[in-house]
């Protein structure tokens, strides 16, 4: 079974902290993405990556960044938290176009920072 | 960008009924999923479906590209279909995220 899989479905930290969060995807996909869930404002698309070290902005990249190093593992980092930040962090990935490029999502973080 | 429409927003419903969830895109599409979010947030892929007719047990989905809309049919419904339901679109070559609309809140009663 396919997966995409997130380090930590909750989370509490502190403001002014360094946070990292891991997704790791076993499906060999190209493309990887970070999105955040807000009551009221959806889904909506932070960071994503079409390869290994490569970063394109999302539609909210202010306050975070990105790191791809190995094709499965796509991080996102907060690099202050605040309390802003607050959310449900969804990662997903996708294979290139030419191939079945269904979306598959992780399980989620729940981030609450305080 | 795409703007992606979802109706109704809220949907309550006795257990054994059916119902049409609808999605409405503003340009071309080359990838339309639906998604069930369960009560633990994990976006649950129903159907990748940027055109055509499936169908999975009491779930089904047609999109009519041409006109821009997507619709999600289920039937017999079960407490458990309960929950948020998603369309999501992706119009262009690149790698660039689903949009998504803002959902469909569905309550199945007992």
């Amino acid at each position: 079974d396919v997966k995409v899989t997130q380090s930590s479905r909750y989370l509490v930290k502190r403001t002014g902290e360094k946070v990292f969060l891991e997704c790791v995807q076993d499906m060999d996909h190209e493309n990887m993405f970070w999105y955040r869930q807000d009551p009221g404002l959806g889904l909506r698309l932070i960071y994503f990556s079409y390869d290994v070290k490569m970063k394109e902005k999302g539609d909210i990249p202010e306050g975070y960044s990105v790191s791809r190093e190995k094709k499965e593992r796509f991080s996102l980092i907060l690099e202050s938290a605040s309390t802003n930040q607050t959310s449900m962090y969804l990662c997903a990935s996708s294979a290139r176009l030419g191939r079945y490029h269904g979306y598959t999502f992780g399980s989620g973080t729940r981030l609450t920072v305080v | 960008g795409i703007q992606v429409e979802q109706s109704p927003p809220d949907l309550i419903l006795q257990e054994g009924a059916n119902s049409t969830l609808r999605c409405n895109f503003s340009d071309s599409v080359n990838n339309l999923q639906w998604f069930h979010q369960n009560p633990w947030g994990q976006l649950i892929n129903l159907f990748y479906i940027p055109s055509g007719t499936k169908q999975n047990g009491r779930l089904s989905a047609t999109t009519v590209a041409t006109e821009r809309y997507s619709l999600l049919y289920i039937s017999s419904s079960q407490t458990t279909d309960s929950g948020v339901y998603f369309c999501a679109v992706r119009s262009g070559g690149g790698a660039d995220g689903l949009t998504f609309g803002k959902g469909t809140h569905l309550i199945i009663q007992p």
